[in-house]
């Protein structure tokens, strides 16, 4: 069975920094590109950022590009977000996601919520 | 950046109606147009990939359609867990992008 923890979540004030951890289970990691999506309470959901399944690249929008770093450890099949300089509207609930070739998102974790706030 | 543009954002509707919900891409995504499922509290679940491919284990009521920039979902009849909120999303082109939500309650 796939599953996707998320864990690192929790309130932290703006400008610092914060690392969520996303431990898979169930297939085999390093053969999946793996994402990161956020939902803000009561809004919709905004990719946050990808990275192919060797780790060699890595995609972001603008909203976090130079902020936010994903990155993963194929040995531990563990994706992480490391998220710099946080702003109040970074807060959110984040997931994350298994990428299948030419497909995206079919498997979501549960979720960890980050509140960035003083 | 493409943006989805998803209609109506709310709908209401009764069990065994037929449903449908639209998204419209600022520019051609290539089918390239997922369907998410989300309850209240919990993650989004994939229903529909690359605009006509039902996932895996999803009932057979859920269809999807379309190309270019305008692509659509339908529930055939309506089953009372079908009511949540529906998100298109393109993974086209670079920044990936969602719609912002349709609202399916019951009436």
């Amino acid at each position: 069975e796939v599953q996707l923890v998320e864990t690192g979540g929790g309130l932290v004030q703006p400008g610092r920094s914060l690392k969520l951890s996303c431990v898979a289970s169930g297939f085999t990691f390093n053969n999946y590109w793996m994402s990161w999506t956020r939902q803000a309470p009561g809004k919709g959901l905004e990719w946050v950022a990808s990275i192919t399944n060797s780790g060699g690249s890595t995609y972001y929008p603008d909203s976090v590009k130079g902020r936010f770093t994903i990155s993963r450890d194929n040995a531990q099949n563990t994706l992480y977000l490391q998220m710099n300089s946080l702003r109040s509207e970074d807060t959110a609930t984040y997931y994350c996601t298994r990428d299948p070739d030419i497909l995206w998102g079919d498997y979501w974790g549960q979720g960890v919520m980050v509140t960035v706030s003083s | 950046d493409i943006q989805m543009t998803q209609s109506p954002s709310l709908l209401s509707a009764s069990v065994g109606d037929r449903v449908t919900i639209n998204c419209k891409a600022s520019q051609n995504i290539n089918k390239y147009l997922n369907w998410y499922q989300q309850k209240l509290g919990e993650a989004p679940k994939l229903l529909i990939y690359n605009t006509n491919n039902l996932q895996t284990g999803i009932p057979s009521r859920f269809s999807g359609s379309g190309s270019g920039t305008d692509y659509t979902l339908t529930i055939s009849s309506l089953q009372p867990e079908d009511f949540g909120t529906y998100f298109c999303f393109q993974h086209n082109s670079w920044p990936y992008t969602f719609g912002a939500g349709t609202k399916l309650e019951l009436k």
